[in-house]
């Protein structure tokens, strides 16, 4: 079965400081990865993709299929970083994610 | 260009009465998800529609949710009756169809449902 864990309901650092969101996942076939973020009232929406490989906002995330993670990482924390982050997964079959149950990221200055 | 729209945004019921919601998917976006979010817990996929064609219904609970996207345009999600579990973030959303598969897709603000 697809799962996608996120050990961290929350996460809190200071503004300068490197942020590391884990995610690992289960799933028998080649997945496709993804991050989103929700910042406080808005949108659930797409921060990056594993296949994009690009940086956006600062933030990379490297798939590692050996150890099924894919770690969101930041060197240097913004405060308006802040908001809920929630890895997914999706199936090549139906397409549909599988979300984890979300980070919540606080940056105090 | 406008983004998924949902209506009502909050929705305060007793257990047994029925409600409804509805979406707005982005002009053009062939496939529309209702997803439902338990406080504290991720979107869980309810169903996903292919322009009016049902993909995925695998954990709609059917005894008392159904959905419908008639003209695979808008989409309406009823509940009938509705439990004390029901409480959640209803979301919405849409997608298009890119090379290698679906694009990303959009979220709408989502319905917030209390059943007490």
């Amino acid at each position: 079965a697809q799962r996608v864990t996120q050990p961290e309901k929350l996460l809190s650092v200071f503004k300068g400081a490197p942020v590391e969101l884990k995610c690992n996942y289960s799933y028998s076939g080649s997945p496709e990865l993804f991050w989103y973020v929700q910042y406080s009232r808005q949108r659930l929406q797409l921060l990056l993709r594993h296949i994009s490989r690009e940086s956006i906002k600062g933030f990379t995330a490297d798939l590692n299929k050996g150890e099924t993670s894919f770690h969101l990482k930041k060197p240097f924390a913004q405060e308006e970083d802040s908001a809920m982050y929630y890895c997914a997964l999706r199936d090549t079959g139906f397409q549909k994610l599988v979300f984890g149950t979300g980070t919540r990221l606080l940056v105090s200055p | 260009e406008a983004g998924v729209a949902q209506s009502p945004r909050y929705k305060i019921i007793e257990k047994r009465q029925s409600v409804a919601f509805w979406c707005n998917p982005i002009s053009g976006h062939a496939t529309l998800y209702w997803y439902q979010q338990i406080l504290g817990q991720g979107p869980k996929l309810l169903i996903q529609f292919q322009n009016n064609g049902v993909v995925d219904d695998s954990q709609l609970p059917k005894d008392r949710f159904s959905a419908e996207r008639l003209k695979g345009v808008d989409s309406t999600l009823k509940i009938q009756p509705a439990k004390l579990e029901d409480s959640a973030v209803y979301l919405c959303a849409s997608s298009s169809w890119a090379s290698g598969g679906l694009d990303e897709q959009y979220f709408g603000p989502g319905t917030r449902l209390t059943v007490t």
